[in-house]
């Protein structure tokens, strides 16, 4: 069964630095999201992206948060200067278009910032 | 605005046992409701949705729920739990039809004791 594919598993990052967090979503998935979850916490939704442009955010996606969908396979998360409170572990999703398909997650990238 | 709420962060239920977790939500419009099931070091799996065609869901691995709009609940049952149904279990509610803004409970560890 085809899955979403994230790398890396784990990133460790100091504080101010810039990650980027990929994914590989499912080929014939045309809706690519990110959702977060801070240990303890509830997870969250943070973006959407449908034909090439976000299609909604939360208030968590900030001016420091962008999404890009690079070549044809790849949906990538970067944060431009991390801070303490960006760790989480980040999930990548991607659905089919419409009639409330079903989103296919990810395993997760644990970012943690020191 | 939506919100859930899952009753009981720890769940544990002896093998064989009936599975109930509790799922209150809230929304402002009839609303689509799933759950989710993560495994250890793994992404979150869908297990069951409500889109308004049966009030009564089924799911994969003997999981179903019943969605009460007079409860406003959306509990999730299994008549006898396994070993391998040990995970946490997220409830998640979403008002859009097309792109999955999922807005999710803060989740239900089950543990299954032999």
């Amino acid at each position: 069964e085809p899955e979403v594919t994230q790398t890396p598993s784990h990133q460790v990052t100091q504080m101010g630095q810039e990650v980027i967090l990929r994914c590989v979503p499912i080929s014939n998935h045309l809706y690519f999201y990110w959702y977060r979850q801070i240990l303890g916490q509830k997870v969250e939704f943070l973006v959407s992206f449908y034909n090439n442009e976000i299609s909604e955010k939360s208030e968590i996606f900030d001016d420091q948060f962008s999404v890009e969908r690079p070549d044809g396979s790849n949906f990538t998360l970067k944060i431009r200067s991390t801070k303490l409170e960006d760790s989480a572990m980040y999930f990548c999703a991607s659905s089919v278009v419409g009639d409330n398909s079903p989103l296919h997650f990810g395993n997760g990238t644990r970012l943690t910032v020191t | 605005a939506q919100s859930v709420t899952q009753l009981g962060s720890h769940v544990s239920v002896s093998e064989g046992a009936l599975v109930l977790l509790r799922c209150n939500y809230s929304s402002s419009v009839p609303p689509y409701l799933f759950w989710y099931v993560q495994y250890p070091n793994q992404g979150l799996q869908l297990l069951l949705k409500y889109t308004s065609a049966a009030t009564l869901v089924k799911g994969i691995n003997g999981f179903e729920a019943e969605f009460k709009k007079s409860e406003t609940s959306f509990h999730l049952t299994k008549p006898s739990a396994h070993m391998s149904d040990a995970a946490e279990y997220f409830c998640a509610v979403s008002e859009s039809e097309g792109a999955q803004k999922l807005v999710f409970g803060q989740g239900t560890r089950l543990t299954i004791n032999p």
